[in-house]
């Protein structure tokens, strides 16, 4: 069974700052796709950002970068230039691709931006 | 842009209480899902659905759970005899596709059983 580790229960960072959320995976498949969901107060989740397993090219979606190291089964978000927006809990997400779309979540990092 | 409708936002219940939470997904959507979210807890999958028959299921997804979609647009979840350990967010999700990218979560119905 797929497991989703997120090990930093809460991340603090200053406006315009750069936050890095780390997420570690276990897996034996060789084909997967991952995610970074964001869950602000509303508690409504946006996706944030998404990677295929088989694309070396770690995504980008504006300020939101990913650093994928698949051999180290690792999946980091990086928030560049933190605003108070992005103050939320983050969650990464797993989906295999021979499932039924099931997302397998971590336990989430809460990220506090500081004016 | 597309979203995916989620009612009621918050839904206060007696236990041993059946509630139903409804959920209208994306019209061009395929495939549908509940997770469920205790407070201060990891997001948990319950359920997928697709093609009108469940695909797959969470071991928390027992006979006190039953999905459906009882016509063209909606796509409910019936939680028969609810308990006090039933009280969490409900999410909604939808896909256009089985693989490929992540699905559309609506905003949630927040169920309290008391």
């Amino acid at each position: 069974a797929q497991t989703v580790t997120q090990s930093q229960p809460e991340m603090s960072v200053q406006e315009a700052e750069t936050v890095t959320l780390s997420c570690t995976y276990d897996t034996s498949e060789s084909d997967y796709y991952l995610f970074w969901y964001k869950q602000p107060p509303s508690r409504q989740m946006i996706l944030v950002i998404r990677q295929e397993a088989y694309k070396q090219q770690n995504a980008t979606e504006n300020r939101f970068s990913v650093n994928f190291q698949k051999a180290a089964k690792s999946f980091s978000l990086k928030i560049s230039d933190s605003q108070l927006g992005d103050a939320a809990m983050y969650f990464c997400a797993y989906r295999t691709t021979d499932s039924w779309g099931k997302l397998q979540f971590g336990a989430g990092t809460q990220v506090v931006v500081t004016p | 842009e597309p979203e995916v409708t989620q009612t009621p936002s918050h839904q206060v219940t007696q236990m041993g209480q059946e509630v139903i939470l409804r959920c209208v997904p994306i019209s061009n959507h395929l495939y549908f899902y509940w997770y469920r979210q205790i407070l201060g807890q990891k997001v948990e999958f319950l359920v997928s659905f697709y093609n009108n028959e469940i695909s797959e299921k969470s071991e928390i997804f027992d006979d006190q759970f039953s999905v459906e979609r009882p016509d063209g647009s909606n796509f409910t979840l019936k939680i028969r005899s609810t308990k006090l350990e039933d009280s969490a967010m409900y999410f909604c999700a939808s896909s256009e596709r089985r693989q490929g990218y992540g699905y559309t979560f609506g905003s949630g119905t927040r169920l309290t059983v008391v």
